[in-house]
Parts: C-alpha cells; structure tokens; sequence
C-alpha cells in the first residue's frame, strides 16, 4: 500500500464549479499534514496546512479525519488559474520534515 | 529576489558521465533537501541537511553524494549518469528541522536531467 495515495484525475471541471479531492494516508504516527499545488513543469508550492479542526482560505477548504486517515480538499468556484495538479502530503516515518508526498491530482478548469 | 535557486536548469549528458547540480538558498533556513520527480510525477526525498549535517539519506544509490558546504547552499553530485536518472531534481529548504507542524518546505524551479 502506498503511503499515500490520490486518486490521479484528470478532474475536468467547468468554471464556477465546486470540486472535491481525497487522500489517504498509511501512517497512524502522522502529524502535519499539507496540500502542495504543482504547476505544468514548475516546482510545488504550499496550497495549505490541514488541521484537524479543519480549516479554510478563501474558496479552498481542507479538512482531516485522523481517525479514517483522510484528507479532503474541497475548492468552490473554481476558476481557470486553479488548474494544476493538487499534492497531499504528510510528515512521514522519521517525524520533522521528511515529507511524503501523493503521486497528485489533477484539475484542468474549463470555460 | 529567488528563495531557492538551482543550476543548470536543464541538463542533457550521456549515459557514463558525471555531473553536478547546484543549489542555494537566500532564506536564512537551516535545513536543505533534495528530491527526485520521476516521469510518472512521483515526488520523493533522497537527502536532507540540517546546519550542513545529513540527517536524511534515502535508498540512493551511492553514485549520489550530496555536499553541503554550508548551510545555504547542496549540491548534488551524481557519478556514472544511468538512463534510469532521468528526472527533474527539486531542492528544498525549510526553517528549521523539527516536528512544526506548518514548517513549509520552499522548492526550487528544478533541474530535467535527460541520460541519453
């Protein structure tokens, strides 16, 4: 089993629309957990940190169920420049910084 | 200004060859990684370095040896180049090493490694 695992896409939606993604996580010892957002040929870059409160910035919302081991991503009206691929990504075996990241998701947003 | 800066960019050798790839940091950050895209977008860690001390070393092969003259600048040196390390390779730095949990990790543009 992967240590974390996305569903691959493409999610192919029309602008305005409301998209959700999941992530699945294999290590229970866990404990910051992320969405990176990649770009065509371009380095990742931090969307947002998950908390287990779940939290919210502006159209993205992330929540956390440690219990189920899942991560969720949920992006309201989406525009043409979220179009990317979305990576999840959780502090792996070994704890600090050493990140494990999904393969990503990808959104392409659609006029 | 450029956070994390790597060179070259792009990188075309033959297979056999050895060849170096830089990066440095103008973050003040205590900790530098490197990581491995492969063609399938599988991103993953193969060194970190906190205040110039390796701290992480994946299963590399050891034709991979990163150096870190200091704390603001690793490299990576890669010898006898095989067809299988064609990939992008990202630098990363981050504050500091440790269990914060919003400890981003800032990623450089990437070098594309192409073995012929």
């Amino acid at each position: 089993r992967k240590e974390v695992e996305q569903d691959p896409g493409p999610f192919n939606v029309p602008e305005g629309a409301t998209v959700a993604f999941n992530c699945t996580y294999s290590n229970s010892a866990s404990q910051s957990f992320f969405w990176y957002r990649q770009d065509c040929r371009k380095e990742p870059k931090l969307l947002m940190s998950v908390y287990s409160s779940g939290n919210e910035d502006g159209r993205f919302t992330a929540q956390l169920n440690r219990a189920s081991q899942y991560i969720s991503l949920l992006i309201r009206d989406s525009k043409l420049s979220d179009s990317a691929t979305y990576l999840c990504v959780v502090n792996g075996e070994g704890g600090g910084n050493k990140l494990t990241f999904g393969t990503g998701t990808q959104l392409k947003v659609e006029l | 200004d450029t956070a994390v800066s790597q060179t070259p960019k792009y990188l075309v050798t033959q297979m056999g060859n050895d060849k170096s790839i830089k990066c440095e940091q103008n973050l003040g950050h205590d900790t530098m990684y490197w990581y491995k895209q492969d063609s399938k977008k599988f991103l993953k860690i193969m060194f970190s370095y906190n205040n110039k001390e390796l701290i992480i070393n994946e299963t590399v092969p050891n034709r991979f040896s990163p150096k870190s003259p200091d704390k603001a600048h690793l490299n990576l040196h890669i010898n006898s180049l095989e067809l299988g390390d064609s990939a992008v390779y990202f630098c990363a730095s981050s504050q500091v090493w440790g269990v914060a949990p919003t400890d981003t990790q800032y990623f450089g543009p990437g070098t594309r490694l192409t073995v012929l």
